[in-house]
């Protein structure tokens, strides 16, 4: 019972060649978010959605972009992927309202190779 | 902004307890978070704490809150080698967005 799921799970794709990934949840949560994590670090927030309004972090690159179709979708576009951008990728959802905030939940993440 | 520390890696024998302990810096995390994250795969959800809480056990995890040192630790009893990942010490501060630890590496020899 997948309620976050990303596709593909694995991608190579070459250098300078877009690249989308997507997400898409079950949850109905208002909140989705997307994660750059490399080998033995911490997940790191490139940027997320609150319901339709996009928020980017400041340090996320401009080759790093995202759309939100509807609830349930979202995706990940690497207009000219480099070297460094080989890493995991994460997508989450939250819950978030008047009643409280709902914990992050994680698709088992898209694992990118930048040849 | 909030920052989250964690000890690296943890080692312990099968059937021992295993205590991953977590320190954050901002006083208004609201929800402090432990995730599990398994080679190749992403953050599972273990357990989560209200800041109004002290202490929060689920079969055989204890989470413990120490507010006043910003001091956050997990206890699996029993330990298991099907335990042995990263663990992820998340808390919120004051957005709903958490930080995340650079994670525990827990291993679980027999």
């Amino acid at each position: 019972d997948a309620m976050v799921i990303q596709n593909p799970r694995y991608q190579v794709t070459q250098f300078g060649k877009p690249v989308t990934l997507s997400c898409s949840q079950t949850l109905n949560h208002n909140v989705m978010y997307w994660y750059q994590q490399k080998s033995s670090q911490a997940p790191k927030l490139l940027f997320h959605y609150y319901d339709k309004d996009f928020n980017n972090e400041a340090d996320t690159p401009d080759n790093f972009q995202s759309r939100r179709p509807n609830t349930s979708f979202c995706f990940l576009d690497i207009r000219s992927p480099g070297l460094g951008d080989t890493a995991m990728y994460l997508c989450a959802t939250s819950g978030i309202g008047t009643d409280g905030n709902q914990p992050q939940h994680f698709g088992d993440g898209t694992r990118l190779s930048i040849l | 902004g909030e920052d989250v520390e964690q000890s690296l890696f943890l080692s312990v024998r099968e059937g021992d307890s295993s205590v991953i302990n977590c320190t954050y810096t901002d006083s208004s995390s609201t929800y402090l978070y432990w995730y599990k994250q398994e080679p190749g795969a992403g953050l599972q959800l273990l357990t989560y704490i209200f800041s109004n809480m002290d202490m929060k056990q689920d079969q055989r995890l204890t989470v413990l809150l120490n507010k006043k040192d910003k001091h956050l630790s997990l206890r699996i009893a029993d330990t298991q080698t099907g335990d042995s990942a990263i663990y992820f010490c998340a808390a919120t501060g004051g957005s709903y967005i958490p930080t995340f630890g650079r994670g525990t590496s827990l291993i679980v020899h027999p």
